[in-house]
């Protein structure tokens, strides 16, 4: 079975842009969690979505959005970025509530 | 609120010399405690669900041990393979997990 898959593995944006990253989830997962992984903070949860629904959100400003589409995948949007917005974005599968998270090896943003 | 705290924040053994890491929470109602071991450059891998104190579970060299406050990761006779760091979770919500900061642990030939 096919891993969690993200893309794009690397982006350099600069200040004020905005960024899409996009994950497939693991075939027959709905469920598909985004976390922001920095050295200072650790991973922290952003959002949750399943069946094209978001049902949890993490305590992050609302330049942080995401989505998901019918077939389970996702993406996530970071509008008008700042420095402190560099980071590693995983994202992850689950096959039920609560059941292990599956994740990718993320994307790298590097905000100049 | 939801505490999770992992100690020490870096070891460093030598091949074959046991230790074990460390996992303190407070939560209110535990509905599962979960250890993920990181490489380098990429995503969290699942190792161990833990859902009630005494529950033990093992995979190779880690075993995992649960009480009432805290969790233990248990590596016996460690390889250099074995360095990663190593993160444990506790579930805030709908497929939200609450993560320590890790322990970074650093096998010698």
């Amino acid at each position: 079975k096919a891993g969690v898959t993200q893309t794009p593995r690397y982006l350099i944006k600069t200040r004020g842009q905005q960024v899409t990253l996009s994950c497939s989830p693991i075939s027959g997962h709905r469920s598909v969690s985004w976390y922001q992984q920095t050295p200072g903070q650790g991973l922290q949860f952003l959002f949750e979505y399943f069946s094209e629904t978001q049902r949890n959100k993490g305590n992050f400003p609302g330049r942080f959005s995401g989505r998901q589409f019918s077939n389970s995948r996702s993406e996530m949007n970071v509008s008008t970025l700042e420095l402190g917005d560099s980071a590693l974005y995983l994202c992850a599968s689950s096959a039920s509530l609560n059941s292990p998270l599956h994740f990718g090896n993320g994307t790298r943003l590097t905000v100049t | 609120e939801d505490q999770v705290t992992q100690s020490p924040e870096a070891l460093r053994l030598q091949e074959g010399e046991s230790s074990s890491l460390n996992c303190s929470y407070t939560v209110s109602g535990l509905r599962g405690l979960f250890w993920y071991r990181q490489d380098p450059g990429k995503g969290p891998e699942f190792l161990f669900t833990l859902y009630s104190a005494g529950e033990e579970k093992e995979k190779e060299r880690l075993k995992a041990t649960l009480t009432k406050k805290e969790s233990f990761l248990h590596i016996t006779a460690p390889k250099p393979e074995d360095s990663a760091t190593y993160l444990c979770a506790v579930p805030a919500g709908a497929n939200n997990l609450f993560f320590g900061t890790g322990t970074r642990l650093t096998v010698i030939p």
